[in-house]
C-alpha cells in the first residue's frame, strides 16, 4: 500500500498561470515533505521542502503548503514557465526510533507540462 | 566539483546473468541508497548504507545487493538477472549531518533485462 501518493500522473498549464501538484500520505507519523524535480535522462534534483511543524515554505516561484489534519501537500509554481515541464516527485520522511538516518518514501510522480 | 556518478549509463544483459551496476559519490556522504524507478511506482528503496561495512535491506530488496568497503562506493549487483529487473536505477548520497534529509541522486543507469 502505497503512503505516499500523487493521484495525477500528468498536468498541463500555460506559461504564466499557477501550477499545483498535489500529494496525499497516509503515515501521520511523516514529520517532513520534501519535492522532487526529473528531467528526462537526469536523476532527481532537489527543489523545496516543509517541516510538519509549518503549513508554508516559499522559495522564489515554488511553495509548498501543508494540511497536516488532511494529510494533504501542494507544490505551487507561480509563474509556471516552461523550463518547469519535468516529473515531480513528493516524498516523506520519518524519524527513526533507533536514531539512526531517516529514509524517504516517494510518490509515483506528477509529470508537468508548461505550455508556451 | 564534488558529484555523483554511475556506470554505465545503459546496459542490456540477459536472464540469469550477474550485472553490477556502479556508484560513486566525491562528497564524503555516509549514507548511501540504491532506489528503482518504474511507471506507476515512482522511486522505490532497494538497499542503503549508513557507512562502510553497513548495508541495509529496503523495500524491493529481493534479488539484490550491495556492499560498502569504502566511503565513496555502493555497487549494486543483481545475483542472476531477471526481465523483472528492467528498470531505471538511481543511486543516492545524504550528508549524515543534514537536518534537511536531502538526498542527492546521481544520474541513473537504465538496465534491461532480455
Amino acid at each position: 500500500d502505497q503512503q505516499v501518493k500523487q493521484n495525477s500522473p500528468s498536468l498541463s498549464v500555460q506559461e504564466g498561470r499557477i501550477s499545483i501538484l498535489n500529494c496525499d500520505y497516509t503515515n501521520s507519523m511523516f514529520d517532513y515533505f520534501l519535492w522532487y524535480k526529473k528531467y528526462p535522462a537526469e536523476g532527481p534534483t532537489f527543489l523545496i521542502s516543509i517541516s510538519s511543524i509549518k503549513d508554508k515554505n516559499e522559495d522564489g516561484r515554488f511553495t509548498v503548503f501543508l494540511n497536516k489534519s488532511a494529510k494533504h501537500l501542494s507544490l505551487h509554481i507561480v509563474p509556471s514557465q516552461p523550463g518547469d515541464s519535468a516529473v515531480y516527485f513528493c516524498a516523506a520522511t520519518v524519524a527513526s526510533s533507533s536514531g539512526s538516518a531517516r529514509q524517504l518514501t516517494f510518490g509515483s510522480g506528477t509529470q508537468l507540462t508548461v505550455l508556451p | 566539483d564534488a558529484e555523483i556518478t554511475q556506470s554505465p549509463r545503459h546496459k542490456i544483459t540477459e536472464t540469469g546473468r550477474q550485472v553490477t551496476l556502479a556508484c560513486h559519490q566525491t562528497w564524503n556522504h555516509n549514507n548511501m541508497f540504491w532506489y528503482r524507478q518504474d511507471l506507476g511506482h515512482g522511486l522505490r528503496l532497494i538497499h542503503y548504507s549508513y557507512g562502510v561495512q553497513d548495508t541495509n535491506k529496503g523495500e524491493v530488496s529481493d534479488g539484490y545487493s550491495v556492499s560498502r568497503s569504502n566511503t565513496e562506493d555502493l555497487p549494486l549487483t543483481l545475483e542472476s538477472a531477471a526481465s523483472s529487473q528492467t528498470s531505471v536505477y538511481f543511486c543516492a548520497s545524504r550528508n549524515s549531518g543534514d537536518p534537511t534529509d536531502t538526498q542527492y541522486f546521481g544520474p541513473g543507469t537504465r538496465l534491461t533485462v532480455l
